[in-house]
């Protein structure tokens, strides 16, 4: 089974664009989290959508956006790009929300490294 | 506040050496979840263990073990007889149980393992 796989893998825009980051979850996962990493940091929360809806989200400006679409994939969306953007980008899935465990065991993807210049 | 402390930022130890790795959390939360993951250079997390705050036994995975004190509220990962392969960057987590299920992450130790 294909894992969570993410797209553009690599990315450079300028100040003040729009970036869109797109995420397919493992086959069956309903949720998708957004993490923010930035070099040197640990992943930072976003978004977590569960059955299209967004069920939370992190300390971060109206600039970043998510959706979920009916086939469980899922967009991060920033606009008015600022270097301070500049990150890897990792989306994550999960079974349910919570998993039937209560868990939430989150499985990554690779990530989209954004460069803003 | 819910918080993930990794003191150790990096660590770098010769193959076969055995190594742990410190995780310190603070939450108010009653139930939670730690986790461990490994982040090699591709960038990709990898999930290696979870542990629910119920749960205080200890575990032996292979080569790899974990120590959980609630006491302490600290979470501990110890490699044996480490491989270069093991050479990533190591994050401790912390979820709650209820609400949103966002992790918090500690600031990852870089364990480089030289051959």
């Amino acid at each position: 089974d294909a894992g969570v796989t993410q797209s553009p893998t690599h990315l450079i825009k300028t100040r003040g664009q729009h970036v869109t980051l797109r995420c397919s979850p493992i086959s069956g996962h309903k949720s998708v989290s957004w993490y923010q990493q930035v070099l040197g940091q640990g992943p930072q929360f976003i978004f977590q959508y569960y059955e299209k809806e967004e069920r939370g989200r992190g300390n971060f400006p109206d600039r970043f956006s998510a959706r979920q679409f009916p086939n469980y994939s899922s967009e991060l969306n920033v606009n008015a790009l600022l270097l301070g953007d500049s990150a890897l980008y990792l989306c994550a899935s999960s079974l349910g929300y919570p998993e039937p465990s209560g868990a939430n065991v989150l499985t990554f993807g690779a990530g989209s490294r954004l460069t803003v210049l | 506040a819910q918080k993930v402390t990794q003191a150790q930022t990096e660590i770098s130890v010769v193959e076969k050496e055995d190594v742990t790795l410190d995780c310190v959390y603070e939450t108010r939360d009653t139930t939670y979840y730690l986790f461990w993951y490994k982040q090699p250079p591709s960038g990709e997390l990898v999930f290696l263990i979870r542990r629910n705050s119920f749960d205080e036994q200890n575990e032996i995975s292979g080569r790899y073990s974990w120590n959980f004190q609630k006491s302490t509220s600290s979470f501990n990962f110890t490699i044996t007889a480490s491989q270069v392969v093991d050479s990533a960057v190591y994050f401790c987590a912390l979820s709650p149980t209820s609400g949103t299920y966002k992790y918090i992450f500690g600031t990852g130790t870089r364990l480089k393992v030289l051959a």
